[in-house]
């Protein structure tokens, strides 16, 4: 069975302290990964698309990677509008069209 | 207007009420689908269209009817709701090109079932 799991489920920073949030996947395939960050009561918000093991993308502070079983978002010393809940998802080569599969997300917490 | 726009954005109904949720796309898209998203729970895929064609009923029950009059919007009609069906609905939207096409998201419509 498809699967995604993210951890840590929490996670509280200090202004400029650095960190990862893990994403592990299982499935037959994959088509592409998805990262989103979102903001209480709002609707995710589009960070990143990776498609295939050692693919790396970056934007301002967030860095996300790729490999067969896990993908990695770093933060770089992180402010506190960074405050997020952060999602992963998965396509799988199973889905004939476009079926993400959501992980839990983390909540990220950036203190001044 | 820009991106994926969802009314109304709070919704309050009783269990024998009916209502509809819409979602307006105005990003060219040709694929758009409906989201649960209960608290502490991943995202749920309820229905999703592809070229006004529905390719995914993801056994929701039939007290949520969903519907794609083009390819620019997207419907839930809601009836007999049941306390638990409270939640965020969310609406995205994607080119479908064979690939795999990042979704973009409306701001949700928080629903609360008394």
């Amino acid at each position: 069975e498809d699967q995604v799991t993210q951890s840590p489920e929490a996670l509280r920073l200090q202004e400029g302290e650095s960190s990862s949030l893990n994403c592990s996947y299982t499935v037959s395939g994959l088509r592409g990964l998805f990262w989103y960050r979102q903001d209480p009561g709002k609707g995710p918000e589009f960070l990143f698309t990776l498609y295939s093991a050692g693919e790396e993308k970056e934007k301002e502070r967030l860095k996300a990677t790729l490999t067969k079983k896990e993908s990695f978002l770093h933060i770089t010393a992180p402010k506190p509008e960074d405050s997020a809940t952060y999602l992963c998802a998965v396509h799988p080569l199973s889905g004939g069209y476009n079926k993400l599969i959501f992980g839990a997300g983390t909540r990220l917490a950036v203190h001044p | 207007e820009t991106g994926v726009t969802q009314t109304p954005r709070h919704l309050v109904m009783g269990m024998t009420n009916k209502k509809s949720l819409k979602c307006e796309q105005h990003l060219g898209h040709n694929a758009m689908y409906w989201y649960k998203q209960s608290a502490k729970k991943p995202l749920e895929l309820m229905f999703v269209y592809s070229l006004e064609e529905r390719v995914e009923n993801n056994s929701v029950p039939s007290r949520f009817s969903p519907e794609c009059p083009n390819s620019s919007h997207l419907f839930l009609h809601l009836h007999t709701l049941q306390p638990e069906d409270s939640a965020l609905y969310l609406c995205a939207s994607s080119q479908a090109s064979g690939r795999s096409d990042t979704q973009y998201f409306g701001p949700g419509t928080r629903l609360t079932v008394l």
